[in-house]
């Protein structure tokens, strides 16, 4: 299977701990991005990296949050002192310039 | 800022049924529109999309959305449905440009499709 994947599919963690989410994108594409979906919502931006540029940051990406993309290949996205509001499901995409953005399976963090 | 408003939370319909899915974003240029697809357990996938050219766009499936600029709006339809139609189905377009290309993607709320066989 060459599409995105994503790593942990579910993770459970308790209120201020840290959790690391890791995405690996479709091996072509340059582009890769962080959404969050929670239930009854569709998916909103997070981040977005060309390569391994950071070119855009939400404002819901407050600063227990971060992201990297060392590589330009893999990406993760850290939360620190995770709130009970952070559960949702944790989309990453990936494209190449101005194509598609094809989605992975998500992982879903719950924090109790 | 860019919008997009999806009308219908939940639509059950019988098989064999005509959809429409209604859709409307804010933005009043013209711009890249797309319909993701997420089946029951499934991921995100691209249904169908609009980047130029003609207005009626045909996608997987059967599916297909007519771009009406002049309504802001992107409506996904299927002239018969069947219980595999079964999904969530979201709207997406363009939140903002950043060197002439796509950046981010806002998605509409979603719509909720039941057909019963």
């Amino acid at each position: 299977d060459t599409g995105v994947s994503q790593d942990p599919r579910h993770k459970i963690t308790k209120r201020g701990q840290n959790v690391t989410f890791r995405c690996d994108p479709i091996s072509e594409h340059n582009r890769l991005y962080w959404y969050r979906q929670t239930l009854g919502q569709g998916p909103e931006f997070l981040t977005y990296f060309q390569n391994e540029a950071q070119l855009e940051k939400s404002r819901l990406l407050s600063d227990r949050f971060s992201a990297e993309r060392p590589k330009g290949s893999f990406s993760t996205l850290e939360i620190q002192r995770t709130e009970q509001g952070d559960s949702a499901m944790y989309l990453c995409a990936s494209s190449t310039d101005q194509e598609t953005q094809y989605f992975g399976p998500g992982t879903r963090l719950l924090v109790l | 800022a860019q919008s997009v408003s999806q009308h219908n939370h939940h639509v059950i319909l019988s098989e064999a049924a005509s959809l429409e899915l209604g859709c409307n974003y804010s933005y009043g240029g013209t711009v890249n529109l797309f319909w993701y697809v997420q089946y029951p357990g499934q991921h995100l996938q691209l249904l169908l999309k609009y980047f130029s050219g003609d207005p009626l766009v045909k996608g997987i499936k059967g599916f297909e959305a007519e771009f009406i600029k002049s309504k802001f709006s992107f409506n996904l339809r299927k002239p018969s449905v069947q219980w595999s139609d079964t999904a969530e189905y979201f709207c997406a377009v363009p939140g903002a440009l950043v060197g002439g290309s796509q950046g981010n993607l806002i998605f509409g709320k979603g719509t909720k499709l039941s057909v019963k066989p």
